[in-house]
């Protein structure tokens, strides 16, 4: 099945240290968004990608880099973790002409 | 800025009561508005987009431009129900989503 995929699924991490979450799909889709989520809010967009040599800031990309590193793979990077980073973190995918959204399972992240 | 307000975190309603989530957004341009749902232990899905017009699971969502509004509703709420429903509007400029906080229905027996 074609399928949008995180990795890891679950981190716990300490203030000061790079970390990346991984993202790859099967989709075929040219677009692909990071989004953050914290407790009792809706998702947030850090970063978005329209192909491999566009790379775009969302509202929240302070603190975070991406790269994308071909049309499947898309990879978020904390520099240098905070607390205030701990959240559940999505990334999603699209076609281009069409607005659907496909999501991954997210990746919960702690920051101690 | 846009901005999609879904005042409810928790509704909950009996099984085969009227459901109604309420979604209220911010724009300046023509909307595209879109339900998602999380379903427990799954991931992030689309249920409707107010461009179908269609009804997903029994659910509808009307677009009302008067009032800001794009509730989504189903006649009588199932069990299989219960879940995490999100109002989303599409930034036309980055096409990404904005999303509300969320309502959770839960549907009791």
């Amino acid at each position: 099945d074609a399928d949008v995929t995180q990795t890891p699924r679950n981190r716990i991490t300490k203030t000061g240290k790079r970390i990346m979450l991984e993202c790859s799909q099967t989709k075929g889709h040219d677009r692909m968004y990071w989004y953050r989520q914290d407790p009792g809010l809706g998702l947030q967009l850090i970063y978005y990608s329209f192909d491999v040599k566009d790379i775009n800031k969302g509202e929240i990309s302070d603190g975070y880099s991406v790269s994308r590193q071909a049309q499947a793979k898309f990879s978020l990077s904390l520099e240098s973790a905070i607390p205030n980073q701990t959240a559940l973190y999505f990334c999603a995918t699209s076609e281009a002409g069409a607005d659907t959204q496909y999501f991954g399972p997210g990746t919960r992240l702690t920051v101690l | 800025a846009q901005r999609v307000t879904q005042p409810e975190k928790l509704l909950s309603v009996f099984k085969g009561a009227p459901v109604e989530l309420k979604c209220n957004y911010s724009y300046s341009g023509s909307p595209e508005l879109f339900w998602y749902v999380q379903y427990s232990r799954q991931r992030l899905q689309l249920l409707l987009r107010h461009i179908s017009r269609e009804s997903i699971k029994g659910f509808t969502a009307d677009l009302n431009k008067g009032e800001t509004s794009f509730h989504l509703k189903k006649p009588f709420a199932q069990e299989e129900d219960s879940a995490m429903y999100y109002c989303a509007l599409l930034d036309t400029g980055r096409r990404a989503l904005t999303f509300g906080s969320g309502t959770r229905l839960q549907v009791q027996p």
